[in-house]
């Protein structure tokens, strides 16, 4: 059956440190792989997409690879801040969106 | 303007009554989805419709009908409510079907239906 597994549930790291989240999914080959970013009481809000062609996405002080023979996503945010706390969430692309269950990240300061 | 706006924002009702929840876009988006979201926080999509029509429909029972007057709006009708249907809904929006473009979905802010 098709998997997404996001590495652990939750996430704490230090203030300034690169929060790494991983995405691994099988029985899947997504045409796009796409991150969010939930907050308590929000629905999710559209953070980047990576297509299958392409190895990594930068945007700002994050940044996503994409690799499909291991089938995973790591998602990076560099010099972390309190106000980047929130759950985070994959979802795969194909001819509909499923999403991972997320993982939790506190940043201390 | 709010993108994806749904009503209503909380809903508590007891078991067996009927609920709907409404949705609309201004985005100008061709398609709509409805995701449950459980207390364990998982997303699971349930309808997506494209430009009126229903594309995807998982296995979700026969007493949730969503209806969509237009492309901007994709109503959720709730017959017969039971204590399991207590989650969130969320609806969502997306320029392509999949959300295979740049801009990924528009979810709207929730609404947390419990059943008692």
């Amino acid at each position: 059956s098709q998997k997404i597994e996001q590495n652990s549930e939750a996430l704490n790291i230090q203030e300034g440190k690169t929060a790494t989240l991983t995405c691994n999914y099988t029985n899947y080959s997504p045409a796009y792989l796409q991150w969010y970013r939930q907050d308590p009481g929000r629905g999710p809000v559209f953070l980047l997409l990576i297509r299958e062609n392409e190895k990594e996405k930068r945007k700002e002080r994050l940044k996503v690879t994409f690799d499909t023979t291991l089938k995973q996503s790591l998602f990076h945010i560099t010099a972390s801040q309190p106000a980047d706390s929130a759950t985070y969430l994959c979802a795969l692309s194909d001819n509909d969106m499923r999403f991972g269950a997320g993982t939790r990240l506190t940043v201390k300061p | 303007d709010t993108a994806v706006s749904q009503t209503p924002k909380y809903l508590v009702t007891q078991m067996g009554n009927d609920k709907s929840i409404k949705c609309e876009q201004n985005l100008g988006h061709d398609t709509m989805y409805w995701y449950k979201q459980d207390s364990k926080k998982f997303l699971k999509i349930m309808f997506s419709y494209n430009n009126k029509e229903l594309i995807i429909n998982e296995t979700v029972p026969n007493r949730f009908s969503p209806k969509s007057p237009d492309k901007a709006h994709l109503n959720l009708h709730i017959n017969s409510l039971e204590l399991g249907d207590s989650a969130v809904y969320f609806c969502a929006s997306s320029q392509v079907a999949g959300g295979l473009s740049n801009y990924g979905y528009t979810f709207g802010s929730g609404t947390r239906l419990t059943v008692v």
